[in-house]
């Protein structure tokens, strides 16, 4: 079966070092993965996207992530994270031949001071 | 100037009634979708348009029934709201189909809370 794993629930990150919220994708043929970001009481913003290309990815807010196609993952990825990005971030993966978005349970982001 | 705007941020009804949620964006997009987030904020696709066609219809309830008066509108009528109904929905759209590498822009969300 198609899916998306995000297997923290919680990833708490002090203000000013590196952060990563982990993704991993199941999917037949080649991934168009996603992340988005949920603000308390807003909907999904778009972060970044990987279709093609360059493995490395690079969004907004600073944030970055890597598509490793042997491990499957997708993990997002900041080098240094801000009290401001504590949110919930959702990785997305389009299933094959269809065009539907399917999300991960996602990640909520504590960044202490 | 809000891309994707949806109608009324906030709904508190009663088991039964009848309500819509209605959604329009103005960014020129072909495609429009509905998803459902529940408490635990799962999201979930319900339906979803291109060129005011149906191209998405999860298996949801028949009561949910979308309509697409031109591309940048996508309104969601619910009957018979039952408790279950409870969640947050959003109206979403895009260039064109993800599948020719479009993304997603969400708005802001429709609280609808059935009592």
């Amino acid at each position: 079966a198609q899916s998306v794993a995000q297997p923290e629930d919680q990833v708490n990150v002090a203000e000013g070092n590196p952060l990563t919220v982990k993704c991993t994708y199941s999917v037949s043929g080649n991934p168009y993965l996603f992340w988005y970001v949920q603000y308390p009481n807003r909907g999904l913003q778009f972060l970044l996207k990987y279709i093609t290309g360059d493995n490395l990815v690079k969004g907004s807010y600073g944030f970055e992530a890597e598509f490793n196609k042997s491990q499957t993952s997708f993990h997002l990825k900041k080098p240094s994270a801000l009290v401001s990005d504590s949110a919930l971030y959702f990785c997305a993966v389009r299933t094959t031949n269809t065009d539907k978005l399917i999300f991960g349970t996602g990640t909520r982001l504590q960044v202490f001071p | 100037d809000t891309a994707v705007s949806q109608t009324p941020k906030y709904l508190v009804t009663q088991m039964g009634n009848d309500k819509s949620i209605k959604c329009e964006q103005n960014l020129g997009h072909d495609t429009m979708y509905w998803y459902k987030q529940d408490s635990k904020k799962f999201l979930k696709i319900m339906f979803s348009y291109n060129n005011k066609e149906l191209i998405i219809n999860e298996t949801v309830p028949n009561r949910f029934s979308p309509k697409s008066p031109d591309k940048a509108h996508l309104n969601l009528h619910i009957n018979s709201l039952e408790l279950g109904d409870s969640a947050v929905y959003f109206c979403a759209s895009s260039q064109g189909l993800i599948s020719s590498g479009n993304t997603i822009y969400f708005g802001e969300g429709s609280w609808l809370t059935v009592v």
